[in-house]
């Protein structure tokens, strides 16, 4: 049964760079089915799609943070992790990561496909200090 | 950025009663649609991909329709542990997005 937990270090000073890693068990990040994938909700908000990440290096970026974000993932640790520069009080929020797995429509004999996430960590609450 | 609007952002229903929510794409989606459901404190929980696949150990009194633009998350039967905030989410485009969420309470 695969399991994610988020972790970080709760509290981080405004400019600063905001960084969170995700462990995996029961999977491996390298398997080349999923991507991984990071939300974040600030209180009492929505949720917000952050990016996908592909064990290969390739990503999908949410534009509203992009320049800001980067990735990486460590096979040796079965890990994976964000990097989130600059950070003010709007980053203030729970950060889950999950794992994303594909589905595939059909469409006038073409296959597309696509990512949504099934598995999702607990969340770890980062908090942005002026 | 693809917007989901879900209606009502709130309901009340009494244990048995059938609810129906509402999620509006601003634009086609197909069926690239899930609905997630989130309790206070914790991580929302996968119930529906492609807009109307049950995920397996979820139970069938939740149900999913709808393509394009119009989707439903209907709950038949309410359960007490159904109290929670459900989420749609479209993941046709990058970047992916929920809608605002709507707070179920059962009476």
């Amino acid at each position: 049964q695969v399991q994610l937990q988020a972790s970080g270090p709760g509290l981080v000073k405004s400019s600063q760079t905001l960084s969170l890693t995700c462990t995996v068990s029961g999977d491996s990040v390298s398997s080349g089915d999923f991507y991984w994938s990071w939300v974040r909700q600030s209180p009492g908000k929505d949720l917000e799609w952050i990016a996908y990440t592909y064990y290969r290096g390739s990503t999908q970026l949410n534009p509203s943070l992009k320049g800001r974000v980067s990735f990486s993932v460590d096979m040796s640790k079965n890990q994976f992790s964000l990097n989130l520069t600059s950070v003010t009080a709007a980053d203030t929020a729970v950060y889950y990561c999950a794992r994303a797995v594909s589905t595939t429509h059909t469409r006038q004999g073409r296959n597309y496909y696509y990512y949504y996430m099934d598995v999702w960590g607990k969340g770890t609450t980062v908090t942005v200090s002026s | 950025a693809i917007q989901l609007t879900q209606s009502p952002s709130s309901l009340s229903a009494s244990i048995g009663d059938t609810v129906t929510i509402t999620c509006r794409a601003s634009q086609d989606i197909n069926s690239v649609l899930a609905w997630y459901q989130q309790k206070p404190g914790t991580a929302p929980k996968l119930l529906i991909s492609d807009a109307s696949s049950l995920k397996r150990g979820v139970p069938p009194r939740f149900s999913g329709s709808g393509s394009g633009t119009a989707f439903t998350l209907t709950i038949s039967g309410l359960q007490p542990e159904d109290s929670a905030t459900y989420y749609c989410q479209q993941f046709h485009s990058y970047p992916i997005t929920f809608g605002q969420g709507t707070r179920l309470e059962i009476k």
